[in-house]
């Protein structure tokens, strides 16, 4: 337990589905990630929001649309996806100028 | 692509200590040295850093070579547990000053 949630942990969506993934952490951070990790691929990272402003966007496709409310909660908005963007979607959060960064488990999911 | 290269697999004995190398070759002055380690379908967890120093903490060790240009994580004790991917990165931060980039890392796996 890295005081890092993520709900759900598996998720199957069709192609024309609208889904969120949430990201929680309560550690007293204020920077929070998205990575991806595809199979066979290392992870990616996709967005970085530090005091709830995005500071990095890696090129990431706009069917995918984070938002970040506070400083504890961390979205991932999906829409139209395509079977290529099933993976391991991890959150992880840190202070701005900390080394660490926590992990959560992890959504798994499968675009059909 | 990772400034890292690392063995893509190793084996160890339980109870022995598994020492796993990284070279970074072209890391800068104000690059840090971490480790990380993601055992399987989880999120990756924290290990350890460095910049010039020698470091322990409770899960491992990390040896920087004195012209920094490579580095040694040795877990002392291997267990079953420490079964995992472990990824060596180089980076400025940690946090969102520098955003972790992953390469493929080392499989270890530790055998009874």
């Amino acid at each position: 337990e890295t005081g890092v949630t993520q709900t759900p942990r598996h998720l199957v969506m069709g192609m024309t589905n609208k889904k969120s993934l949430k990201c929680e952490q309560h550690l007293g951070h204020n920077a929070m990630y998205w990575y991806k990790q595809s199979a066979k691929k290392p992870l990616e990272l996709m967005f970085v929001y530090s005091l709830e402003e995005r500071v990095e966007n890696n090129s990431v496709p706009s069917r995918f649309s984070p938002e970040c409310p506070n400083s504890s909660h961390l979205f991932l908005h999906l829409h139209t996806l395509q079977p290529e963007d099933s993976a391991l979607y991890l959150c992880a959060s840190s202070h701005p100028r900390g080394h660490e960064q926590f992990f959560g488990p992890g959504t798994r999911l499968t675009v059909l | 692509d990772a400034k890292t290269t690392q063995p893509t697999s190793m084996d160890c004995a339980e109870g022995r200590a598994a020492n796993l190398p990284c070279n970074h070759s072209t890391i800068s002055g104000n690059e840090y040295v971490y480790w990380y380690r993601q055992i399987h379908s989880q999120g990756p967890q924290y290990i350890i850093h460095g910049l010039k120093n020698n470091e322990t903490n409770e899960m491992a060790s990390l040896i920087i070579t004195e012209d920094r240009k490579s580095s040694t994580l040795i877990l002392p004790h291997a267990t079953l547990r420490d079964t995992a991917v472990y990824y060596c990165i180089v980076q400025r931060y940690g946090g969102s000053q520098g955003n972790l980039i992953f390469g493929k890392g080392t499989k270890l796996s530790v055998k009874p």
